[in-house]
């Protein structure tokens, strides 16, 4: 069954350090999206790209997230100079023209 | 603003017990309902869909349903492995296609 993947699965960093998430969604979707889940809480909504641009954003994807599908597989995540309050699971997601997301496993990223 | 609150936080069952989760929702236009699954760690697995009042959806020891103002997600006999947190989404018609979450419902079946 074809599946969201993400790399890495952890990533450790330092703040103010820039870090790129990865995502292969499933292959014949059109629709992208990154998700967060800070420890505890809630999973949140950052952003979804549609045709090569973003089609929608929440007020947490300010100016230091930005993403990329960069080739036909890959989707990425980059935080350009990460915070402690960055730490969280980020989730990629993908859907074909139906309105189901499929998830990703998740990289958890923790900013020191 | 859309809204997705679920209760109880938590469930602690016996394996056998049914019970049933509750997802309140306030949206401006619902699109679809969706119910996840996720285990510690991981991300969410897609469970069900619900996109009209009356509709319900089962699978194997779960049934999903829909009113206007609430879902509810039927466990029937649960067994061990249903532990997980149960998690509700609502897409708005609003929206491009972002899903707005509720906090989950935490389940322990025991044995």
């Amino acid at each position: 069954e074809p599946e969201v993947t993400q790399t890495p699965s952890h990533q450790v960093t330092q703040m103010g350090q820039e870090v790129i998430l990865r995502c292969v969604p499933i292959s014949n979707h059109l629709y992208f999206y990154w998700y967060r889940q800070i420890l505890g809480q809630k999973v949140e909504f950052l952003v979804s790209f549609y045709n090569n641009e973003i089609s929608e954003k929440s007020e947490i994807f300010d100016d230091q997230f930005s993403v990329e599908r960069p080739d036909g597989s890959n989707f990425t995540l980059k935080i350009r100079s990460t915070k402690l309050e960055d730490s969280a699971m980020y989730f990629c997601a993908s859907s074909d023209q139906q309105e189901t997301q499929y998830f990703g496993p998740g990289t958890r990223l923790l900013v020191l | 603003e859309d809204q997705v609150t679920q209760s109880p936080e938590a469930l602690r069952l016996q394996e056998g017990e049914s019970s049933s989760l509750n997802c309140s929702y306030t949206v401006s236009g619902l699109r679809g309902l969706f119910w996840y699954r996720q285990d510690p760690g991981k991300g969410p697995e897609f469970l069900f869909t619900l996109y009209s009042a009356g509709e319900e959806k089962e699978k194997e020891r779960l049934k999903a349903t829909l009113t206007k103002k609430e879902s509810f997600l039927h466990i029937t006999a649960p067994k061990p492995e249903d532990s997980a947190t149960y998690l509700c989404a609502v897409q708005a018609y609003t929206g491009f296609q972002k899903l707005v979450f509720g906090t989950g419902t935490r389940l322990l079946v025991s044995p």
